[in-house]
């Protein structure tokens, strides 16, 4: 089952322009992970942002969570071209497994 | 250089055909993880494994198995019983101890069905 869904579904902005992107998702979490994949590969993790945490920084990303909405944003300041790609959230349950929950992704173009 | 390997790359499967994708990881990751995307699609847990010679099932594991011989491989097979296998597969490993849940990826194989 998908645990976070983002939105908007896809987003495209001019270079330079800031890109967020939001993430909603159903049950209780110790953490919440963002992750980027472009076109054809494997993803790469960007930033994890800990359930008693409510900001972080990393770079020009800017991630926030809200745990009484169940929601997180990422935030992509002075967007470049190199930063299309798609982004995923992903959750890990505080059940067993060590499983990540993965959303269905936000794909980004910035166009020059 | 470390990091997770999967191969092939581009893999064509006949109607009635297993086929076994393979995964292999030297980062000494203990937990291995097999995921189906769709396009334009976000990703769906077929099966993973904590340790050695066990296993367990995902959200899509019908039509698919997996084996876990080894610490570094955890090879994938999609059998026949899997009607619609063609997709985008990734395979992920992650280490335990990491309290941060992060896992790490390999670059994917495209199963297609001619």
């Amino acid at each position: 089952s998908q645990q976070g869904e983002e939105d908007p579904q896809a987003l495209s902005i001019q270079e330079g322009e800031n890109a967020t992107m939001n993430c909603s998702y159903k049950t209780s979490i110790n953490n919440l992970q963002w992750y980027r994949q472009n076109s054809g590969r494997g993803l790469v993790h960007l930033i994890l942002i800990r359930s008693n945490e409510r900001e972080k920084h990393s770079g020009r990303l800017r991630v926030t969570l809200d745990t009484s909405k169940k929601s997180s944003s990422l935030l992509i300041t002075a967007s470049r071209a190199a930063d299309t790609a798609s982004y995923f959230c992903a959750t890990g349950g505080s059940g067993g497994g060590n499983k990540l929950t993965f959303g269905t992704g936000t794909q980004l173009k910035v166009e020059l | 250089d470390g990091g997770i390997t999967q191969s092939p790359k581009y893999l064509f499967r006949k109607e009635g055909q297993n086929v076994t994708l393979s995964c292999e990881q030297n980062l000494n990751h203990d937990a291995m993880y097999w995921y189906r995307q769709d396009p334009g699609q976000g990703l769906r847990l077929i099966y993973y494994s904590q340790i050695v010679n066990d296993f367990q099932k995902g959200d899509i594991a019908e039509g698919y198995s997996v084996s876990r011989e080894k610490k570094e491989s955890f090879p994938l097979t999609v059998t026949s019983a899997q009607k619609n296998p063609t997709a985008f597969y990734l395979c992920a490993s992650k280490l335990l101890r990491d309290s941060g849940n992060t896992i790490y990826f390999g670059e994917g194989s495209w199963l297609t069905v001619v």
